[in-house]
């Protein structure tokens, strides 16, 4: 299978700044990525739905001014948390689909960590 | 509510048992998707199987999907200790833009 990769891995931030988390997708080109949630010892929640050059489509109940999300290229889209409160503290997992794929892959997740 | 949805929510069985999970969806899919998750990582894809399919095999995994019954079941044959994780369904739904919904997920602990 095709293989996604997230950076950072894990990150522990003051409360108020700002988070950048990166997702790639290292051998395919992923017209479509995908933003999930996941609190501890519950489900991963769909965050949002980037394609590769244009605005992304969030999930109800999910801020786009908090979470920005920008898919420039067909390798990477980038989240970024901003005013980080420690309520934001999750595990955030991106996915990836894309042509060459009928099928999501998904990256390793990043743990975030507010303090 | 949730797409997929994984009965139990715990399983706790002796090493070398077999453990069965089971995950029912309400919409028609285009796969379904069985993932694993140990404590604080990340998803490991298991399998896929596809709406076409009803069964599939990987190592010690097998895979059943029945669409008529909107429902499929992952079996883990002579479990070990190493198997204990969370394990999630991940429907590919038809009508939903390409996203996949997960389940709550089923908790497995393997006693050694």
């Amino acid at each position: 299978g095709a293989v996604v990769s997230q950076h950072p891995s894990w990150v522990i931030c003051k409360s108020g700044t700002s988070v950048k988390i990166e997702c790639r997708s290292l051998d395919f080109q992923a017209t479509t990525m995908f933003w999930y949630r996941q609190f501890p010892k519950q489900s991963l929640m769909l965050m949002a739905t980037s394609n590769e050059g244009s605005k992304a489509t969030y999930e109800q109940g999910v801020e786009k001014d908090k979470f920005l999300i920008n898919h420039a290229s067909l390798t990477l889209s980038t989240l970024t948390v901003t005013s980080a409160h420690p309520e934001d503290s999750s595990f955030y997992i991106c996915s990836a689909r894309g042509d060459r794929y009928n099928e999501q892959f998904f990256g390793p997740g990043t743990r975030l960590t507010v303090l | 509510s949730q797409q997929g949805e994984e009965d139990p929510q715990a399983l706790s069985i002796q090493e070398g048992e077999n453990a069965t999970m089971n995950c029912s969806y309400k919409t028609s899919i285009n796969n379904l998707q069985w993932y694993r998750q140990n404590s604080g990582r990340g998803l490991v894809h298991l399998i896929l199987i596809r709406s076409n399919e009803r069964e599939k095999h990987s190592g010690r995994l097998r895979v059943t999907l029945d669409t008529s019954k909107k429902s499929s079941s992952l079996l883990i044959t002579a479990s070990r200790a190493a198997d204990t994780a969370s394990y999630f369904c991940a429907t590919d739904a038809r009508t939903n833009a390409g996203k996949s919904t997960f389940g709550d997920g089923t908790t497995l602990t393997v006693k050694p």
